[in-house]
């Protein structure tokens, strides 16, 4: 089965300062990747995703940017953060469109 | 887009009841995913399911397509199944890629 890697597991950074979350899969090949986002007390929002190398599609306007550099490589960054990007991020991975979502364990960012 | 609803939102139990979640959506769908995510923050994917009922455990899920409707079931709940579950569906219309609309999510606090 999937593993999900996610780092670091809690951040807090100065607004203004650049963001890199770094996601990693284990167990499949060309996966679906994506980041979502869970604002305290709120739903998962999905900020991008990507179907392989290369190719990243964004789902809201934002301070955001995503990249996938390798198969199973995806990565969340930001050159200036803004306090509304505070929240819990989350990677996951999906083997096919049919096929269950594995989760990362998810990073708690803090914006300050 | 394909609209969630999951009732209730909160949820409190005595350890040994019997609990159910309910979540109904909007658009005819080929899956349903049942999410858990514990208070650290971490999401597990419990089941995935098209049709019927499955059973992991003490966990049991089942959809009926025809009503657009599914249940998540625990018997004999313990302390340890505190948390809020999810339900989550695909997205309508066109190549959805695999993304899904989540469900505000259910906290289910279970008292010993």
């Amino acid at each position: 089965s999937q593993t999900i890697h996610q780092w670091p597991a809690t951040l807090v950074q100065p607004v203004g300062s650049p963001l890199s979350l770094e996601c990693t899969v284990e167990g499949t090949s060309n996966p679906n990747l994506y980041w979502y986002r869970q604002a305290a007390g709120r739903g998962l929002q999905l900020l991008f995703y990507s179907v392989g190398i290369g190719q990243i599609s964004s789902e809201v306007p934002q301070n955001l940017s995503a990249s996938r550099p390798q198969d199973r490589q995806f990565i969340l960054s930001s050159k200036k953060l803004l306090l509304s990007d505070s929240g819990f991020y989350l990677c996951a991975s999906r083997s096919s469109y049919n096929s269950p979502l594995h989760f990362g364990n998810g990073t708690r960012l803090t914006v300050t | 887009k394909n609209e969630v609803e999951q009732s209730p939102q909160n949820l409190t139990a005595q350890e040994g009841e019997f609990i159910t979640i309910n979540c109904s959506y909007s658009v005819g769908i080929s899956a349903l995913h049942w999410l858990q995510q514990h208070p650290g923050g971490g999401i597990v994917s419990l089941f995935m399911l098209s049709s019927g009922k499955k059973k992991h455990g003490r966990l049991i899920a089942t959809i009926n397509i025809q009503e657009k409707h599914s249940s998540l079931h625990i018997t004999a709940s313990h302390p340890r199944d505190s948390a809020v579950y999810i339900c989550a569906v695909p997205n309508a219309g066109g190549t959805s890629y695999g993304k899904l609309t989540f469900g505000q999510g259910t906290i289910l606090t279970v008292h010993p």
